[in-house]
């Protein structure tokens, strides 16, 4: 079974269009997040929520709107992509400091 | 504000000869200190991590950590390297957070690459 698994793993779209990736973690974790890869490698946290509650907004474009509909899921919806959006987005899960679990990414590319 | 500096963007090493790849943290308050590895196309897989038990960690496939508290870093380090181990390594450090159980902040990658 995968502990946390997002779909889809590839995204291509057009600018303007708008998306949504979605995650599912079957661990039982309170705590899950989105995270945001560049085209440097470079990994950024985007949104954190405990059990459905947001908790951080990483000045993130209010384009960019998560949704937790119950604990063991949280999704990411992107209104008007931009070409700037490219990235691959990591969904992650934890209890807590003993471990952070994370989805293998959607890669999403913007034309 | 707690963060993690990576020295080294790329690394490279012959195989069999020893990785040591570079972390410093900067915190306020005791760490947790992860490092996760990251393959070509694939997600993070966690190495090791550091929770305030022993200072001297051991992680996955031979890596190993050692928490130095006066240096304030958290090198990565394996004896002998092997071709497989060629991928994206990102330190990280949990930062406290009200309402939820910590962000992982990472630094900003080494990537291992392994010459025959």
């Amino acid at each position: 079974d995968t502990a946390v698994s997002q779909t889809p793993k590839y995204l291509v779209t057009q600018m303007g269009n708008d998306k949504s990736i979605k995650c599912e973690q079957n661990l039982g974790h309170d705590t899950m997040y989105w995270y945001k890869q560049d085209s440097k490698k470079f990994l950024k946290i985007m949104f954190s929520y405990n059990n459905k509650e947001l908790i951080i907004n990483e000045t993130v474009p209010n384009r960019f709107s998560p949704k937790s509909p119950d604990k063991a899921h949280l999704n990411l919806h992107i209104n008007s992509l931009e070409l700037g959006d490219s990235a691959v987005y990591f969904c992650a899960s934890t209890t807590g400091a003993y471990g952070y679990t994370f989805g293998s990414g959607t890669r999403l590319t913007v034309v | 504000a707690q963060s993690v500096t990576q020295l080294g963007s790329h690394v490279s090493v012959s195989e069999g000869a020893l990785v040591l790849l570079r972390c410093n943290y900067s915190s306020s308050v005791p760490p947790y200190l992860f490092w996760y590895v990251q393959y070509p196309n694939q997600g993070l897989q966690l190495l090791l991590k550091y929770t305030s038990a022993a200072t001297l960690v051991k992680g996955i496939n031979g890596f190993e950590a050692e928490f130095k508290k006066s240096e304030t870093s958290f090198h990565l380090t394996k004896p002998s390297a092997h071709m497989s181990d060629a991928a994206e390594y990102f330190c990280a450090v949990s930062v406290a957070a009200r309402g939820s159980q910590g962000n992982l902040i990472f630094g900003k990658g080494t990537k291992l690459s392994v010459k025959p």
